[in-house]
């Protein structure tokens, strides 16, 4: 089993819809947590980024985490055209080693007008 | 004025070959990293290096070995290169070591294809 789950999709909505995606993990010592948007051939900018349970707004776009349930999510209200993307989970898991992002495999969205 | 940039954009070549992915940053940061892509968009660290010194090394072939001459540039040479090394190569940077709040940013990535 991955470290983290992430339903690849594609998902599919029309414009304005809102839009849920979702992120599971196994490893309790992930201490920070992060969606990241990635257009076709390019790389992954980071959206939005949370540390304790609970939710985290930014314009149209709301972070979720529940670590008790070890389930993350992020919700896009309004949904754009340009929104089309993959979005992926990412998480952070500290060592004396350093950090490196622990990323789910990504949900593909394309809204339609 | 590109924040991370990697060199080539495109790399196509047959197996057994040897080839370099170049990486440089002007952001400042002290540590950088080399993350793989496959085929199914999954996106898995490689290594990172912090002010040159390499701090995590995650289990991939020896035949793949990270060279930092200086802390904005972190450059990787492949040996004997397999067809399963087909991958996008993203480089990233980070202002310290990547922990909690410390956002990584990623280049463009480098589309390799092994013939």
């Amino acid at each position: 089993q991955k470290e983290v789950e992430q339903d690849p999709g594609p998902l599919s909505v029309p414009e304005g819809a809102i839009v849920s995606l979702n992120c599971t993990y196994s490893n309790s010592a992930f201490q920070y947590f992060m969606w990241y948007r990635q257009y076709s051939r390019k790389g992954p900018e980071l959206l939005m980024y949370t540390y304790s349970s609970g939710n985290k707004e930014d314009g149209r776009f709301t972070a979720q985490v529940d670590k008790s349930s070890k389930y993350i999510s992020l919700f896009i209200r309004d949904s754009q055209p340009s929104d089309s993307a993959t979005y992926l989970c990412a998480m952070i898991r500290g060592s004396n080693s350093g950090y490196a992002l622990n990323f789910g495999k990504g949900t593909s969205l394309l809204v339609t007008p | 004025d590109t924040a991370v940039s990697q060199t080539p954009k495109y790399l196509v070549t047959q197996m057994g070959n040897d080839k370099s992915i170049k990486c440089e940053q002007n952001l400042g940061h002290d540590t950088m990293y080399w993350y793989k892509q496959d085929s199914k968009k999954f996106l898995k660290i490689m290594f990172s290096y912090n002010n040159k010194e390499l701090i995590i090394n995650e289990t991939v072939p020896n035949r793949f070995s990270p060279k930092s001459p200086d802390k904005a540039h972190l450059n990787l040479h492949i040996n004997s290169l397999e067809l399963g090394d087909s991958a996008v190569y993203f480089c990233a940077s980070s202002r310290k070591q990547g922990g909690g709040t410390d956002t990584q940013y990623f280049g463009p990535g480098t589309r390799l294809t092994v013939l």
